[in-house]
């Protein structure tokens, strides 16, 4: 798997967007970039996926940069169950996971 | 998305002795899963994948023979921790990818304490 480099925490005030970059420099042509989240003793919870073109769905948008090289993952109008640790993962079924973004939603 | 389940959902257990962790895939054959384990305040690392009808194939580091994985059919992986310790103790994950959409999906974790 592509390695991925995502910041430690985010904050994001209720009902705004949350924007959360991931940079995946070395990704190869048959790697996707999957987003998954997870909130305390859970696991891991499928957001979205994507290979080149930007994805939407009911849950958040996937941006993906023409050279495939970073990824914005976009939550439109957070609520404070978004709070959870965000890992952006590049690869093609194994999936290595990265330490995540701490996003914490706040009122 | 697709329900992956896991049983039991915690375990608590005697040093020395074996445990099996059950994980189904629900809505769709899963010819490959996967199988985590998390330490507290950790990430996920990867364990080993497990494949229909054949050996699992494990990471640098993992005990294959501390760690048995059978795939039987194309909706279970069991992962049994044999003569599990303290150390042992942890956050164990399985997955089950959906080749035809790229599409993998998480189970929700079984908790495993070794006394």
């Amino acid at each position: 798997d592509a390695k991925t480099t995502q910041p430690p925490s985010m904050d994001c005030a209720e009902g705004r967007a949350a924007n959360l970059p991931c940079n995946h420099s070395t990704i190869s042509g048959n790697e996707y970039v999957y987003w998954y989240r997870q909130i305390h003793s859970q696991g891991p919870q499928y957001i979205i996926h994507g290979l080149k073109n930007n994805e939407t769905n009911e849950m958040a948008s996937l941006i993906i940069t023409e050279d495939r090289k970073s990824s914005t993952l976009i939550l439109p109008h957070a609520t404070l169950r978004d709070t959870a640790v965000y890992y952006c993962i590049a690869g093609y079924g194994k999936l290595t996971f990265g330490q995540g973004t701490i996003l914490t939603v706040h009122p | 998305g697709a329900v992956v389940s896991q049983h039991p959902s915690w375990v608590i257990c005697k040093s020395g002795t074996s445990v099996k962790i059950e994980c189904r895939s629900l809505d769709f054959q899963a010819t490959t899963m996967f199988w985590y384990r998390q330490f507290p305040k950790q990430s996920l690392m990867l364990m080993a994948t497990s494949n229909e009808g054949s050996k699992a194939t494990y990471e640098q580091g993992v005990e294959k023979d501390k760690f048995l994985i059978n795939h039987a059919s194309l909706t279970l992986s069991t992962l049994t921790v044999t003569s599990a310790h303290p150390e042992d103790s942890s956050f164990y994950i399985c997955s089950a990818w959906d080749r035809g959409n790229n599409e993998q999906f998480f189970g929700p974790g079984t908790r495993l304490t070794v006394l």
